[in-house]
This record gives structure tokens, sequence and C-alpha cells, in this order.
């Protein structure tokens, strides 16, 4: 069974870039949910897909925005990139729509902006 | 929303020891989960614990979720135990997302 996986690990941009991150969900989820994680912090729901659809966000602006693709790998955009964008951004998969069921996380991507 | 609170924030033990580490949630829950999150960032599942009891290894979790708070109990600690453990949750009522505490930060030391 293949696990929760993310690209890039690490990536540096400047201020006002836009950058993508990818996530390949674990077989057999299909919903996938993004966080973001600063130093030292817990993790920040930013948004969920459940089914390619966006099924619930958090207080992030609407310049991070996402997809879900039909086999239920996701991305995450971030247009117009700011220094406090800088954080671990976590991919999560899981078997239900919503929160109820076990989520699993990927490894994460690294965001630095300069 | 929803708090979630860890405590203590920080804890530094002698390898053999044991530990307790507690999560504190102020409404209703149907999700509870326990992480590691090792040296690279990874969260690593510890339980899935919404309520009620269980073990793995030297782990070991319980929810009681009428008094709205969970325990994680470590045994015989090792120095691969260290990291930050995080405790997430999500409301009983309505669509919401897993909200995780400010988590707590284990050192064990040889």
């Amino acid at each position: 069974e293949t696990g929760v996986t993310q690209s890039p690990t690490h990536l540096i941009k400047t201020r006002g870039q836009q950058v993508t991150l990818r996530c390949s969900s674990q077989s057999g989820h299909n919903t996938v949910s993004w966080y973001q994680q600063a130093l030292g912090q817990g993790p920040q729901f930013i948004f969920q897909y459940y089914r390619e659809e966006e099924n619930g966000r958090g207080n992030f602006p609407p310049r991070f925005s996402g997809l879900q693709f039909p086999n239920y790998s996701s991305e995450l955009n971030v247009n117009a990139l700011e220094l406090d964008d800088s954080a671990l951004y976590l991919c999560a998969s899981s078997q239900q729509r919503g929160n109820t069921g076990e989520l699993f996380f990927g490894e994460g991507s690294r965001l630095t902006v300069l | 929303g929803i708090q979630v609170e860890q405590s203590p924030p920080d804890l530094i033990l002698q390898e053999g020891a044991n530990s307790t580490l507690r999560c504190n949630f102020s409404d209703s829950v149907n999700n509870l989960q326990w992480f590691h999150q090792n040296p690279w960032g990874q969260l690593i599942n510890l339980f899935y614990i919404p309520s009620g009891t269980k073990q793995n290894g030297r782990l070991s979790a319980t929810t009681v979720a009428t008094e709205r708070y969970s325990l994680l109990y470590i045994s015989s600690s090792q120095t691969t135990d260290s990291g930050v453990y995080f405790c997430a949750v999500s409301l009983l009522s309505g669509n919401t997302p897993l909200v995780f505490g400010k988590g707590t930060r284990l050192s064990v030391i040889a």
C-alpha cells in the first residue's frame, strides 16, 4: 500500500512569485486535506477536497487555491508569495469525507520565501 | 471554534523513564488522533482514538470523551521517542477540520 507522497520536498521562492505543491493520496483514499505549519506551531487547516470539490476551507486568503484530480491526487497553489508563507505544507488523505476518519500525512513540502 | 490544549509544552526525560502527555479539548469530538512529528517534519500516526483505550507496544492512549481529555502514555522511553507529539480533534457537530494543539516537545536523553 502506497502512503501519501508530496513533492517537492524543499523549495525556495522569492516574494511575489507563485508556487505549486503536489500530493498523491494513499491508495483507496478519496479525500485530501492541506495544512500549513509555521515553525514552532501546530498545523493549521487550509482546505479539504472530496471527489474533486472543495469541502471546507480554513482562514486563508484566496491566493491559496487548490485542485483535486480524478485519481484523487491534489495540488496546492499559492500566488503572490509573502515572507510569512514560509512554512511546512502538509497534505493528508483519508477514506471519508469530512474529518471523522483517520487522516494520514505525507512528509511535507518545506517552502522558504525570500 | 474548538480549543485544544496540550500539556506539558516541554518535557525532558532520562532514557527508560515513563511519561504521560495530556490533551484537553473544549467540545464534543468525533475524531481524536495522536501524532509524533519526527525531526524531518513528518507526522506519524500513533493512535486514532475518539474514545476508549488502545495500546501499541510501549505506547498507549486513553480518551475520556465525556470529560473532554485524552492521555498518551510512553513507557520505557528511548531516544528515538524524541520529537513533538500532537493531539488533533474535530468537532462532533458540523463538517469541521482536524484542529491541532500546540504540541508537547519531548527530549529523551541517554
